[in-house]
Parts: structure tokens; sequence; C-alpha cells
């Protein structure tokens, strides 16, 4: 069985200060994961994903997670936080390469001027 | 299309109808998911078809849900004799394969009073 655990509901950072939104996973078997963004008002899109090929996976819009198998976690992380970022950030574990997924609760990011 | 469409953009009905969502994957796509995500909470998986089977429906919470993909193209999620505990946003998502990236639609959001 798989699940996620996304640290915190509600981050707030300062516009070009870094990002750090937490996920730790738990899974029985190697996991796949992954993390999406929501922007209001539309769908999911992904971000990164991880499928064993490298630890440090480099997504689109300047985010990047590192797989930790020892800590269980997959936390995201941009240098730089620019004001288009704000969104609802969601964790994702499965246990297969399919799209049958266990999300995490969610993170909101909200970024300040 | 250029995305997964979904309809109707918002769907409010009375407790005890039938309802019916619709989902158009994007053309070609060989796979096609359903998610449910209840307010401040991550999306839950439905069931999933690859083409026009349905290959997981471990996720339909009783037997008043179902979705059928009889082509192989578009897909209708039905929900029976509603109840107000199925209010949520329903999500649709497609991918060129079962292990390809998800494309999700901005979904319908159900209202049941």
């Amino acid at each position: 069985a798989q699940s996620v655990t996304q640290l915190g509901s509600h981050v707030s950072v300062s516009e070009g200060a870094l990002v750090l939104l937490r996920c730790n996973y738990s899974s029985s078997v190697p996991p796949y994961l992954f993390w999406y963004v929501q922007y209001p008002n539309q769908g999911l899109q992904l971000l990164l994903k991880y499928t064993s090929a490298a630890t440090l996976v480099k997504g689109i819009n300047g985010f990047e997670a590192e797989f930790k198998k020892s800590e269980t976690s997959f936390h995201l992380t941009k240098p730089s936080a620019h004001m288009s970022d704000a969104a609802e950030y969601f964790c994702a574990v499965s246990g297969a390469n399919t799209g049958k997924l266990i999300f995490g609760q969610g993170t909101t990011l909200q970024v300040k001027p | 299309g250029a995305g997964v469409s979904q309809s109707p953009r918002y769907k409010v009905t009375k407790r005890g109808q039938d309802v019916a969502l619709r989902c158009d994957p994007i053309s070609g796509h060989v796979s096609l998911y359903w998610y449910r995500q209840a307010l401040g909470q991550g999306p839950e998986f439905l069931t999933y078809f690859n083409y026009e089977a349905q290959q997981d429906k471990s996720g339909l919470p009783n037997d008043r849900f179902s979705a059928e993909r009889p082509e192989g193209s578009i897909s209708t999620l039905t929900i029976q004799r509603t109840e107000q505990r199925d209010s949520a946003m329903y999500r649709c998502a497609s991918s060129s394969d079962r292990n390809e990236k998800l494309f999700f639609g901005s979904g319908t959001q159900l209202s049941v009073l």
C-alpha cells in the first residue's frame, strides 16, 4: 500500500526566497513519485516525476525534487520564488508506472511581494 | 481537442437524482482516468480505462457509481441516486499510454442539495 503526507497545508514565502514544500511517502514497493501543480480553475499539471533513474529530478518552471529513500522523502524546491508560483501543489505516489496515483492533501503556496 | 474537456463545468442537482459527467480526452490518448477531489483534499482515484476496457474500478465508492468508455474515446461517469456526500470536484485525466504523464481536465464541480 502507498500513502503520502504533505507537511504544511499552507506555505508563505517572499518573492525571491527559497521555496520548500515537504512530502513524505510510504510504499511497500519501490515508488514512483510525482509533484503536480494546480492553478485556480485549471486542471493539475505535472511538475516532475521520479522513476528511479536519478535521485535529483528537475522539472518545469525551475522546480526540482530529491528522492531520499532513507528519509522516505521527496521534497520540492525552487531557489527563488516568483509571484506566478502561487498555486496549490500536490505530491503523489504510485506503486507502478501508471496513472493510478495516491495524492497528498496538497500545500497552498503563497508568494508575497 | 487541445486538452481534456469535461462537461458540464458545474452541476447542481437534488438528492436522489442521477447525474452523468462527461470527459472528452485528448485525441489519441489510450488511457483515461477519473478522480474525485473533495474540498481541501487531494484527488482520489476512482477508475481507469485503457481504450474501452475498464482496467481498474477499485476506487468507485459504491455501486451507485459507474463509468463507461464504449468507443475508447469519450467517457461518462454516472452517479445514481445522488447523495450530499457525493458533492465534490470530479476530474478526468488522459495519457497517451499507461506509463505516460497525465493531462487533467478542469473538472466538473458537482453539488448535491
